[in-house]
């Protein structure tokens, strides 16, 4: 089975400041990995994913991810939040296979503030 | 707009009552997946459909049931309903996870026991 952590629950951070939003993951067989975005009251939404291949991914809004087998992380990045970025964020794993489902972490709250 | 509509968006119901929570998944996808959402557990896969066959459950309770109808939209049934209960459900629905697709959530079901 395959679990995800994300290592920070909330992240305060200035607009326009970089911020980084840790997930690491654990499966002993090749994943799919997802980043989600849930603004107040909605639903989630992909922001990016990594299937294969390059392992730097870029996502909608400005964010990206890289992707580390040898640490097993998936770690999104952003060189500059605007405070609309103020969400929580979800980081998933599936595998590529059969009716596998999305496994995901507990979350990482970004707070932006002016 | 994500093409997944789920209804009621905000249901209170007494403890010990039956719900039903509904779903109809983005037009051309056939799997279903539901998904609860609480504070202290984070997303919890519930049960997932194919097709109107079951193909995964996961962390569902005997007093929780669900089924996909012939026209694909997925119902959650939920019984004997307790406080614990009171929680986002989410329903998603993907066309090719297996190829790494993803899933598209709706808005969700907020459910309140009282």
């Amino acid at each position: 089975a395959q679990s995800v952590t994300q290592l920070d629950s909330q992240v305060p951070v200035f607009e326009e400041a970089p911020v980084e939003l840790r997930c690491n993951y654990s499966s002993s067989v090749s994943v799919y990995l997802f980043w989600y975005v849930q603004y107040p009251n909605q639903g989630l939404q992909l922001l990016l994913k990594y299937l294969s291949g390059s392992t730097l991914v870029k996502g909608i809004n400005g964010f990206e991810a890289e992707f580390n087998k040898s640490q097993t992380s998936f770690h999104l990045r952003k060189p500059s939040v605007h405070i609309s970025d103020t969400a929580e964020y979800f980081c998933a794993v599936s595998v590529p296979s059969g009716y596998s489902t999305l496994t995901f972490g507990k979350g990482t709250m970004l707070l932006v503030s002016p | 707009d994500s093409g997944v509509t789920q209804t009621p968006k905000h249901l209170i119901t007494a403890t010990g009552q039956r719900v039903t929570l509904r779903c109809s998944p983005r037009s051309g996808d056939l799997s279903v997946y539901w998904y609860q959402q609480s504070l202290d557990q984070g997303l919890q896969f519930l049960i997932h459909y194919y097709n109107g066959e079951e193909r995964a459950k996961g962390n569902i309770l005997e007093r929780f049931s669900a089924q996909q109808f012939p026209d694909l939209h997925s119902e959650l049934n939920l019984s004997s309903l307790e406080l614990g209960d009171s929680a986002l459900y989410f329903c998603a629905s993907s066309v090719r996870p297996s190829e790494g697709y993803g899933y598209t959530f709706g808005s969700g079901t907020r459910l309140t026991v009282v």
